[in-house]
């Protein structure tokens, strides 16, 4: 079975820095992703993790052991933008073509002033 | 048009009725999914194509039926849905070579209503 845990809920302030973390338990690994959605809107993607380590991009930063089944955001300098639903989804291994992806439930994280 | 483009936007459909809706990809992707996202639980795939073919259907009642006619166009037909159904439902692409993973792209969305 797949099974992706993260939080339901965060707060954080403006400017400051915030981790949101997944772990995952599935019978087979292929990748992590982590997605954006804003209220409303499509999930955009943000980062993708397939080996052990930290994955750099701007404000966003996402780590992943697959030792562990542990991946978390990090988001740095936030924005009120960044108020949004953050989705943790964990990629099968190959079995028959396409590329199936297993979300969490995501957490919705507000910055407050 | 750019990206992954979904209509209609929102639907309002009572039990009886037969609607579809429709997904089209300007990315030039072989891939395209369909989730659906209810409140309070995880985005759940629904139906995968790849290069036209069915590759994957996730136990996904027969009132929903896809149909992919190329690469760029997926459909959802939808018959004698039930309340439950009602959620978002998100179409998606991706380039899907062998083992690389590449990102899929969504679509903004269709919020069904079945009354």
């Amino acid at each position: 079975g797949q099974n992706i845990d993260q939080p339901t809920e965060m707060t954080a302030t403006e400017g400051a820095i915030v981790q949101i973390n997944c772990t995952y338990q599935t019978s087979g690994f292929n990748g992590l992703f982590w997605y954006q959605q804003h209220a409303g809107e499509a999930p955009t993607f943000l980062s993708y993790n397939v080996l052990d380590g930290l994955e750099e991009k701007g404000r966003f930063s996402s780590f992943l052991s697959r030792s562990k089944g542990y991946s978390y955001l990090l988001l740095k300098e936030l924005q009120m933008k960044d108020s949004a639903s953050y989705l943790c989804a964990v990629r099968d291994s190959l079995g028959g073509g396409g590329n199936k992806l297993t979300f969490g439930t995501g957490t919705q994280l507000k910055v407050e002033l | 048009e750019t990206g992954v483009t979904q209509t209609p936007r929102h639907l309002v459909m009572g039990m009886t009725n037969k609607k579809s809706l429709k997904c089209e990809q300007h990315l030039g992707h072989n891939a395209m999914y369909w989730y659906k996202q209810s409140a309070k639980k995880p985005l759940e795939l629904m139906f995968v194509y790849n290069f036209k073919e069915q590759t994957e259907n996730n136990s996904v009642p027969s009132r929903f039926s896809p149909e992919c006619p190329n690469s760029s166009h997926l459909f959802l037909h939808l018959h004698t849905l039930q309340p439950e159904d009602s959620a978002l439902y998100l179409c998606a692409s991706s380039q899907d070579q062998g083992r690389r993973n590449y990102e899929q792209y969504f679509g903004p969305g269709t919020r069904l209503t079945v009354t």
